[in-house]
């Protein structure tokens, strides 16, 4: 099984579309969580951390179940502008006190006008 | 405020070549991390270096290589290259400790003929 496993898409969603994307993780001690953005040939972003209660940020909205080991990332009102991929990522360096981040495969969004 | 600077941008080296790959953190930045993106994969973590030191490592074998310098700047090195090492390289900088997000370089495009 995969460390951080997500779907690759592509989703494919029309402009001011709601969208929603899951990711699994194996370590259930992990403690911090990511979602990052990923454009073409560019560098990852963060797009927002992932906290116990969840978290929002203008459209974004960010979740972590624990019991499930799942967090998910829902994207609202979806502009052209967050056509990306988004890489979903658990901080797995628990016991040296160091990070270590480990990516999924990113899910690819394509949002059409 | 100069964020993290990766040289070079492009590189193309021959089978059995030796590669190094440069990296300055953002400021304020101690620790830096690694990583391999192939095409359509998400970041794979190759090690992360503290003081000087390699702190934690991912399943890559020995032909990759580091270094840190007192300024915290670092060094990616891969010997014998195989064409699988086509990829992109991300450096990534951040302070010590477990929930801080990494701030990524623009990364090198390595290809290997």
């Amino acid at each position: 099984r995969k460390e951080v496993e997500q779907d690759p898409g592509p989703f494919n969603v029309p402009e001011g579309a709601t969208v929603a994307f899951n990711c699994t993780y194996s370590n259930s001690a992990s403690q911090s969580f990511f979602w990052y953005r990923q454009d073409c040939r560019k560098e990852p972003k963060l797009l927002m951390s992932v906290y116990s209660s969840g978290n929002e940020d203008g459209r974004f909205t960010a979740q972590l179940n624990r019991a499930s080991q799942y967090i998910s990332l829902l994207i609202r009102d979806s502009k052209l502008s967050d056509s990306a991929t988004y890489l979903c990522v658990v901080n797995m360096g628990l016991d040296t006190g160091f990070q270590k981040l480990v990516f999924g495969t990113g899910t690819r969004l394509l949002v059409s006008p | 405020d100069a964020g993290v600077t990766q040289s070079p941008t492009h590189l193309i080296k021959t089978r059995g070549q030796q590669v190094t790959l440069r990296c300055s953190p953002k400021s304020g930045h101690d620790t830096v991390s690694w990583y391999q993106q192939a095409l359509g994969q998400g970041p794979q973590f190759i090690f992360q270096y503290y003081e000087e030191e390699e702190r934690q490592r991912g399943n890559f074998p020995d032909r990759f290589s580091g270094h840190q310098f007192p300024n915290y700047s670092s060094e990616l090195n891969v010997n014998a290259l195989l064409l699988g090492d086509s990829a992109l390289y991300l450096c990534a900088s951040s302070r010590g400790g477990i929930a801080t997000p990494l701030h990524f370089g623009n990364g090198t495009r390595l290809t290997v003929t």
